[in-house]
């Protein structure tokens, strides 16, 4: 069975140092992989998407991710935090039509 | 661009009433969804729809009901709400399948039932 899992349900940064979001799959097919945010009372934006194409995605906001088939994983990174990067983040595994399951979210806090 | 927009944005039922939530998309997607967003719990679908007239149960299909008369248009339908069915409800259109193409989400409504 097709599984995501969200290994952080809070991650707490200072503005100005790395964000790391951890997000590991389990799956025997090759899967697409997403990570989406969601600010407080808004709906879902994607940040990126992976497909297969290239190993290391780059997104929107200065986020990237990188996915490592050996390690399962799927973590999302960004070099240096913004207050508005305050939010909640998904990562969504898709192993094929309909077939998609979102993690339980980790929810940012970005100290100032 | 209005994208995705869901109404109402908030509402209140008592146990066993009935109500619809309304989503509309501007993009002229041929997919669309239904979520529910409970804490700790991630997004659940509800039901889906491959293109105008037709619909397809999700991973939490029971007591809910939907439509599709319009392509644009998708209503999710709660015919006799429980305390269960408290919860945030998300509408989602995209242009391919989910995992085949990003999806667009609405602001969301927070459904309380009492």
């Amino acid at each position: 069975a097709q599984s995501v899992t969200q290994l952080d349900s809070h991650v707490s940064v200072s503005e100005g140092t790395p964000v790391l979001l951890r997000c590991n799959y389990s799956s025997s097919y090759s899967p697409s992989l997403f990570w989406y945010v969601q600010h407080p009372n808004k709906g879902l934006q994607l940040l990126l998407k992976y497909t297969s194409a290239a190993t290391l995605v780059k997104g929107i906001n200065g986020f990237e991710a990188e996915f490592k088939k050996s390690e399962t994983s799927f973590h999302l990174t960004k070099p240096s935090a913004h207050m508005s990067d305050a939010a909640e983040y998904f990562c969504v595994y898709s192993g094929g039509y309909q077939k998609v399951t979102f993690g339980t979210g980790t929810k940012l806090q970005v100290i100032p | 661009n209005a994208g995705v927009t869901q109404t109402p944005k908030f509402r209140v039922l008592k146990t066993g009433q009935s109500m619809t939530l309304l989503c509309a998309q501007d993009m002229n997607h041929e997919y669309m969804y239904w979520y529910r967003q409970d804490p700790g719990m991630g997004l659940r679908l509800i039901h889906y729809s491959v293109g105008e007239g037709t619909t397809a149960k999700g991973e939490v299909p029971d007591g809910y009901n939907v439509s599709r008369l319009k392509k644009q248009n998708f209503l999710l339908g709660l015919e006799s709400a429980a305390p269960s069915q408290t919860s945030v409800y998300f509408c989602a259109s995209s242009y391919l399948g989910q995992g085949d193409s990003e999806a667009f989400f609405g602001q969301g409504t927070r459904l309380t039932v009492v």
